[in-house]
């Protein structure tokens, strides 16, 4: 059974840079689209942007400009780097997995709860 | 880009039907397929409906899918409606190289 487990700092200050970690468990981190995906609190879901075959990047061109996923395929792990940070970007980030470009996702971690401060 | 958008909240009796909206903005509803999520309080989202109308083992089949290319929309719809249904529900589509989420539903169950 896949497992994703997202990690990082719960809080971080206003114009620095938020850095999460996603572990993948249960199978290889290989042939997917791992994906990153926010909730601000009380309100809908936002895709943030994926990576495939450990190089391929796509970004919601909403954050393109501050956003970056890389993975480390030794460790099994994906993360997310979001800079600038404004109290907008305090949300609930998700890790997800798709099986391909258009599919769902049907694997996700429990969620982190990132907050800024000023 | 695109957006898609569903009503605020629906709410039902226990027994009774939902049908939840979710009408893409530009471009065909049909050029991509749509996925329907269930959020609880607390929880990530999972899966109900993937590829238009496609239910993963261990959803009911009390939740089904349609697209209706005339009114350019997805629909899911909860029938026999349990209290555990009680939720926020989703929408989700992509194009070009951009994943859309629907505005979210509320379902109350009476």
């Amino acid at each position: 059974q896949v497992q994703l487990q997202e990690s990082g700092p719960g809080l971080v200050k206003s114009s620095e840079t938020l850095s999460l970690t996603c572990t993948v468990s249960g199978g290889s981190i290989s042939s997917y689209f791992w994906t990153w995906i926010r909730q601000p609190p009380g309100k809908g879901l936002e895709w943030i942007g994926y990576i495939y075959n450990s190089w391929s990047t796509s970004y919601n061109p909403s954050l393109k400009s501050r956003v970056t996923i890389s993975v480390d395929t030794s460790k099994n792990q994906f993360s997310l780097k979001v800079s600038s940070l404004t109290a907008a970007d305090t949300a609930v980030y998700y890790c997800a997995r798709g099986q391909w470009l258009r599919s769902h996702f049907d694997y996700w971690g429990q969620g982190a709860l990132v907050t800024v401060s000023s | 880009n695109f957006m898609l958008t569903q009503p605020h909240s629906v709410s039902e009796s226990p027994g009774m039907t939902v049908t939840i909206s979710c009408t893409r903005s530009s471009g065909y509803i049909a050029s991509n397929y749509v996925h329907w999520y269930q959020q609880r309080p607390g929880s990530a989202p999972t899966t109900v409906i993937f590829e238009d109308n496609q239910r993963p083992s261990g959803v009911p089949d009390r939740f089904s899918g349609s697209i209706d290319s005339s009114s350019n929309s997805a629909s899911l719809t909860i029938s026999g409606l349990k209290t555990e249904d009680e939720a926020d529900y989703y929408c989700q589509s992509y194009d070009s190289n951009n994943h859309v989420f629907g505005t979210g539903t509320k379902v109350t169950v009476l």
